[in-house]
């Protein structure tokens, strides 16, 4: 089946740097690939998403990029605020097979 | 809007007594999925329905039982729960496109289940 891992497992920034967050996946049939950031005593909210026909999504703050040779899919999160604190993880899934996630980052934005 | 809700938000529960924990859903989608959480950890799949079909994972303990009696709701039913099954309990859906692809997974909001 497949494997997703994610790194680092915490992360901490100050206001208005970047944040970058990598995973890795196992299947090469792997083609749906989520960004989820859940936030304390909250469901995992969608935040971006990317599928294997595309190397890179990119939404305001938030961009995602994908190297299927490499299989490995990375988040971005640019000029970063207070409020982008949470646990992101990330997932991969391939046509009709669930989610895999990865273990979560945490990341924490200092003022 | 449209949307995955849970109910209740919190629930305590006496030390094997059945509960039952509901979802449902407004999205129209096809597949819903029980996951079960625990802190710091990434959700874990207990089963999900595509359509009317139930699939359980392997490792899903036989305490843990799902009904899906529309397209609309999903129950997760815990019928003797233990105090390692205290947990944030998250209902999801997805929706099957053309070609297989699985998109579009939605998440509630959880229901925190304490066991006492």
């Amino acid at each position: 089946g497949e494997n997703v891992e994610q790194h680092p497992s915490t992360l901490s920034v100050q206001e208005g740097d970047s944040a970058v967050i990598k995973c890795t996946y196992s299947d090469s049939a792997s083609n749906y690939f989520p960004w989820y950031k859940q936030e304390l005593g909250k469901g995992p909210q969608l935040i971006i998403d990317i599928r294997s026909n595309v190397g890179e999504k990119k939404d305001q703050r938030i961009a995602v990029t994908l190297n299927k040779t490499a299989k490995h899919f990375s988040l971005h999160i640019t000029e970063t605020q207070p409020e982008d604190s949470a646990v992101y993880f990330c997932a991969a899934s391939s046509g009709y097979s669930t989610l895999t996630f990865g273990k979560g980052t945490m990341l924490l934005v200092s003022p | 809007d449209a949307m995955v809700i849970q109910n209740p938000r919190y629930q305590v529960t006496q030390f094997g007594k059945p509960v039952t924990l509901s979802c449902s859903q407004t999205l129209n989608h096809n597949v819903m999925y029980w996951y079960q959480q625990k802190s710091s950890q990434a959700p874990k799949l207990l089963f999900h329905y595509y359509d009317k079909d139930f699939n359980n994972e392997a490792d899903t303990p036989d305490n843990f039982q799902s009904r899906r009696p529309n397209t609309s709701f999903c129950f997760l039913d815990i019928r003797s729960p233990g105090l390692g099954d205290a947990a944030m309990y998250l209902c999801a859906t997805s929706t099957h496109g053309t070609g297989g692809l699985n998109y579009g997974y939605t998440f509630g909001s959880g229901t925190r289940l304490t066991v006492v």
